[in-house]
C-alpha cells in the first residue's frame, strides 16, 4: 500500500537531547512538509522540501533541522535549541510543488520532553 | 497574510442532525486553493476536498457539501444527518504561494457527534 509513514508513534526526550523523527513515503511525491500541532492552534509549517537535497524554512523552523537526501526520506531533527518541543508533529507530501495538489499526511509522532 | 479563522472551537450535535462547520479566509493572492481535512482519534489527516478560486460551485459529496462563496471569503463544510463516525477534528485550509504548496491551517473545528 501507498503511503505515509513516521515513526515512533511516541517519543520521549530528556531536556538537552536531541531527536529526529523518521518521514517516509512511496507515494513517489517529489514535495514532502513537517508541521507541528498544538492544542488549539491548528498546524504550522516547520520546514518543507520541493526536490531532493533542497529544502526551505517554514513559519516555525527555528530549533529544527531537515536533510532531504532522497526522494523517499524527509528527517526531522529536533534539537536542545527548540525551547518548547512537546506537540505533535506531522509529516506530509504532494506530488509537486503547485497550489493544486493536496498534501498527504503520515499519522503523526507525539513529542514529549520530560 | 494569509490567515484562516474557524471560529467554531467545538460543536456537540445528536446524531442524524445536519451540522455545517464555519471557515472564513483572508488572503494576497488572486489564485489560491481551499482545503478541508478531518483529523479522526488517531491523529492522521484525511483530505475532503479541494476548491480553486475560480470555481464557487458548490460540492456535494455523499453526506458532506461544500459551500465555497468568494464574495464572503468562506468555505464552509456541512455534514447531514450525522453519524459518530464523523466526530473528529475539523480543518480548514489554504494555499500560499509565497511558500510553494504550504498550507495555512485554521485553528480546527472539534466535531462530537452522540448516539
Amino acid at each position: 500500500d501507498g503511503g505515509i509513514t513516521q515513526s515512533p508513534k511516541y517519543l520521549f526526550r530528556k531536556e538537552g537531547q536531541n531527536v529526529t523523527l523518521s518521514c517516509e513515503q512511496n507515494l513517489n511525491h517529489d514535495a514532502m512538509y513537517w508541521y507541528r500541532q498544538d492544542p488549539g492552534q491548528g498546524l504550522r509549517l516547520i520546514y518543507y522540501s520541493q526536490i531532493v537535497n533542497d529544502f526551505q524554512k517554514g513559519d516555525i523552523a527555528e530549533g529544527y533541522s531537515v536533510s532531504r537526501e532522497k526522494k523517499e526520506s524527509f528527517p526531522l531533527t529536533v534539537t536542545s535549541a527548540q525551547k518548547n518541543p512537546t506537540a505533535f508533529y506531522l509529516c506530509a507530501s504532494s506530488r509537486a510543488s503547485g497550489l493544486y495538489n493536496e498534501q498527504f499526511f503520515g499519522p503523526g509522532t507525539r513529542l514529549t520532553v520530560l | 497574510a494569509q490567515k484562516v479563522t474557524q471560529a467554531q472551537t467545538e460543536i456537540s450535535v445528536v446524531e442524524k442532525e445536519d451540522v455545517t462547520l464555519d471557515c472564513v479566509y483572508e488572503t494576497r493572492d488572486t489564485t489560491y486553493y481551499l482545503f478541508w481535512y478531518k483529523q479522526p482519534p488517531s491523529g492522521e489527516l484525511v483530505f475532503l476536498i479541494r476548491r480553486n478560486s475560480f470555481d464557487e460551485q458548490n460540492e456535494i459529496s455523499g453526506r458532506y457539501s461544500w459551500n465555497f462563496q468568494k464574495s464572503t471569503s468562506s468555505f464552509n463544510f456541512t455534514i447531514t444527518a450525522s453519524q459518530v463516525v464523523d466526530s473528529a477534528v475539523y480543518f480548514c485550509a489554504l494555499t500560499d504561494m509565497e511558500y510553494g504548496n504550504k498550507l495555512v491551517f485554521g485553528a480546527g473545528t472539534i466535531l462530537r457527534v452522540k448516539s
